[in-house]
């Protein structure tokens, strides 16, 4: 069975940091993209991030670009997502999700967690 | 930015009725757009991928249609456990894009 388990949120002041991490099993890791999807509080959906299996090739928003840095651990099937320099904006449940045969599509998703940046 | 617009924003309908969603893409996304489910509490789910492809698991009364800038989610005659969050998004360029969101409430 699929599972993935974020991990990592919490509290934090505008201007901090904060590393999150998402715990794959049931699938052999190293061989699908995955993603980090946000969802601020009552609103819709936003794509922050992307890695390919191997890692080699990442993508990120604009509103997070300089800021965010996707990354992978294949030998520990881990996903992380360093948020550096956050904003109020970034207020939202991250989701970790992986990528349909590294087609753009998210067939699996975790439950999230909730990051808060406030003063 | 590829901008992706759902309607209605809500649609009110009973349980057995059909329900058609739209996504409408602010240039061609080709056949690269997906739908997902989302209940309150929950993570989204994929239904629809390339446009009109069910992915695993997705009952049949769930089906896609559309290319280039348009696009329709049909549900052919709603379950009460249907009534959710709908969105679409593109894969078509980076960065990757979600629509509004079309809410599905029970009339």
């Amino acid at each position: 069975e699929v599972q993935l388990l974020e991990s990592g949120g919490g509290l934090v002041q505008p201007g901090g940091s904060l590393r999150l991490s998402c715990a794959a099993s049931g699938f052999t890791f190293s061989s699908y993209a995955m993603a980090w999807v946000r969802q601020a509080p009552g609103k819709g959906l936003e794509w922050v991030s992307a890695i390919i299996g191997s890692g080699g090739t990442t993508y990120s928003a604009d509103s997070v670009k300089g800021r965010f840095t996707i990354s992978r651990d294949n030998s520990k099937s881990t996903l992380y997502l360093q948020m550096d320099s956050l904003r109020a904006e970034d207020t939202a449940l991250y989701y970790c999700a992986r990528d349909i045969a590294g087609r753009g599509y998210l067939d699996y998703w975790g439950q999230g967690t909730l990051v808060t940046v406030s003063s | 930015e590829i901008v992706l617009t759902q309607s209605p924003a809500t649609l009110s309908l009973s349980p057995g009725e059909r329900a058609t969603l739209s996504c409408r893409a602010s240039q061609s996304v080709s056949s690269f757009l997906a739908w997902y489910q989302q209940k309150p509490g929950q993570a989204p789910r994929l239904l629809i991928y390339d446009a009109s492809n069910r992915a695993t698991g997705i009952p049949a009364r769930f089906s896609g249609s559309g290319s280039g800038t348009d696009f329709t989610l049909t549900i052919s005659s709603l379950e009460p456990e249907d009534f959710a969050v709908y969105y679409c998004q593109q894969r078509s360029n980076w960065p990757h894009t979600f629509g509004q969101g079309t809410r599905l409430e029970i009339k």
